[in-house]
């Protein structure tokens, strides 16, 4: 069974430029996280899908991120327009529902280089 | 969720077992522990988790005392690629539970020849 997928795995913007990173989750997973970590800092959460709806976006740092989750099926993560700050390493994860602390399953992460 | 204080690095040889203690004295009753690993250019992988008492499976083991304020990850037989970093994490599984996960800085564990 494949396993939580971003992409790209690399990407270098401009900065005020627009970027969009995909994350595939695990078929069936009805949990999507999105997380980052910024240079020397810890990871961080960002916001948690359930199926299409958004469940608790908290950790969004500003109204330049934009995240979707359109069907319940992979989700995208938006950054309009990109500033320097916003260079880091972007993870997805996902995990099943109707359980009590659920393992999630981690992508290999968007490493997002602004310029 | 509960902080977690646990040691910034660790150093071992190949062969050696691996204990990493980790502090989370505001744990409340409904915390579960749980380990996870990260190699470089990888997102975090699931290891072990644990209420209290002991919990082993074919990767680690977890120790946690009677008053869980505490929790040890312990790796049998490190080899090299056991280096990674280890995040030791805690929170509520009850029905309130979004699975939101709260790092922290992490154990870099380097495992040398």
């Amino acid at each position: 069974e494949a396993g939580v997928t971003q992409f790209p795995s690399h990407s270098v913007i401009e900065k005020g430029q627009t970027v969009t990173l995909r994350c595939d989750p695990i078929s069936g997973h009805d949990n999507l996280y999105w997380y980052r970590r910024v240079m020397g800092k810890e990871i961080k959460f960002l916001l948690h899908f359930v199926k299409e709806s958004k469940q608790d976006e908290s950790g969004m740092p500003n109204n330049r991120f934009l995240a979707e989750r359109t069907g319940g099926t992979y989700s995208t993560l938006k950054v309009q327009p990109a500033e320097l700050e916003d260079s880091g390493v972007y993870f997805c994860a996902s995990s099943e529902t109707g359980r009590v602390n659920t393992e999630a399953f981690f992508g290999q992460g968007t490493r997002l280089t602004v310029v | 969720l509960a902080k977690t204080t646990q040691p910034v690095s660790m150093d071992s040889y190949e062969g050696q077992e691996v204990n990493i203690t980790c502090s989370h004295n505001n744990i409340a009753t409904n915390d579960y522990i749980t380990w996870y690993q990260q190699f470089p250019s990888q997102g975090p992988r699931f290891i072990i988790q644990g209420y209290k008492t002991k919990v082993t499976n074919e990767v680690a083991s977890l120790f946690i005392p009677a008053d869980r304020k505490s929790s040890t990850l312990s790796l049998p037989r490190v080899s090299l690629s056991d280096t990674a970093v280890y995040y030791c994490l805690v929170g509520d599984g009850g029905s309130g539970n979004t699975g939101k996960l709260i790092f922290g800085q992490g154990t870099t564990l380097q495992v040398k020849p």
